[in-house]
């Protein structure tokens, strides 16, 4: 079944240190997103990518890089300037109907 | 810019009373989608409906209705005969212009929870 993978679904990363997210899809979706979900704030959009090669920043950019060298893949690593990292990070794809997320990865600074 | 207000922050209700999420919209683009979305414990988001500027038409899926009105910028959902397996985090997102690619601006979500 066509659809998107995020790994891993828990990840604990010591302060100082950059950790790399890993989004997957095989929807053949030319756009892919990613989301930061704090409580009580919804998702905010950190980087999307329309295209291979290309890609923009969100609202909250800022302590996270992204890559898209390939269509099916779309990894977030969050470095060690992102001051609260502690968060549930999604991954979604689009096409012309709409949306796909992934299930998700809970990330912890410890 | 574009800006998604869910003002319930959490609701509570037993089983079988009907509940309505709210959602209020900003925008200043004339074309847009507006979306509901689920999320349940296990944290994916479930596509629940998507709706166009240019249809105001009401929708009824089941137990789920969607009122929209663009007069009062508002995009309502709710729950008849509300169940223990609806509980869950509930978003309103909305998308402006007219092609399928671009970021979803969501709400900050409402928390139902839907007691037996």
């Amino acid at each position: 079944d066509g659809g998107i993978t995020q790994s891993p679904k828990y990840l604990f990363r010591k302060e100082g240190q950059n950790v790399t997210l890993s989004c997957e899809q095989n929807l053949n979706h030319d756009a892919m997103y990613w989301y930061r979900q704090d409580p009580g704030q919804g998702l905010r959009l950190i980087y999307y990518s329309q295209i291979v090669n290309d890609f923009q920043k969100g609202d909250i950019a800022e302590g996270y890089s992204v890559s898209r060298e390939k269509k099916e893949s779309f990894p977030l690593t969050v470095t060690s300037a992102q001051k609260n990292p502690t968060a549930f990070y999604l991954c979604a794809s689009s096409i012309v109907g709409g949306y796909t997320f992934g299930s998700g990865t809970r990330l912890t600074v410890v | 810019a574009q800006k998604v207000t869910q003002a319930q922050t959490e609701i509570s209700v037993v089983e079988k009373e009907d509940v309505t999420l709210d959602c209020v919209y900003e925008t200043r683009d004339t074309t847009y989608y507006l979306f509901w979305y689920k999320q349940p414990p296990s944290g994916e988001l479930v596509f629940l409906i998507r709706r166009n500027s240019f249809d105001e038409q009401n929708e009824i899926s089941g137990r789920y209705s969607w009122n929209f009105q663009k007069s009062t910028s508002s995009f309502n959902f709710t729950i008849t005969a509300s169940q223990v397996v609806d509980s869950a985090v509930y978003f309103c997102a909305l998308k402006t212009g007219g092609t399928s690619y671009g970021k979803l601006t969501f709400g900050q979500g409402t928390i139902l929870t839907v007691h037996p």
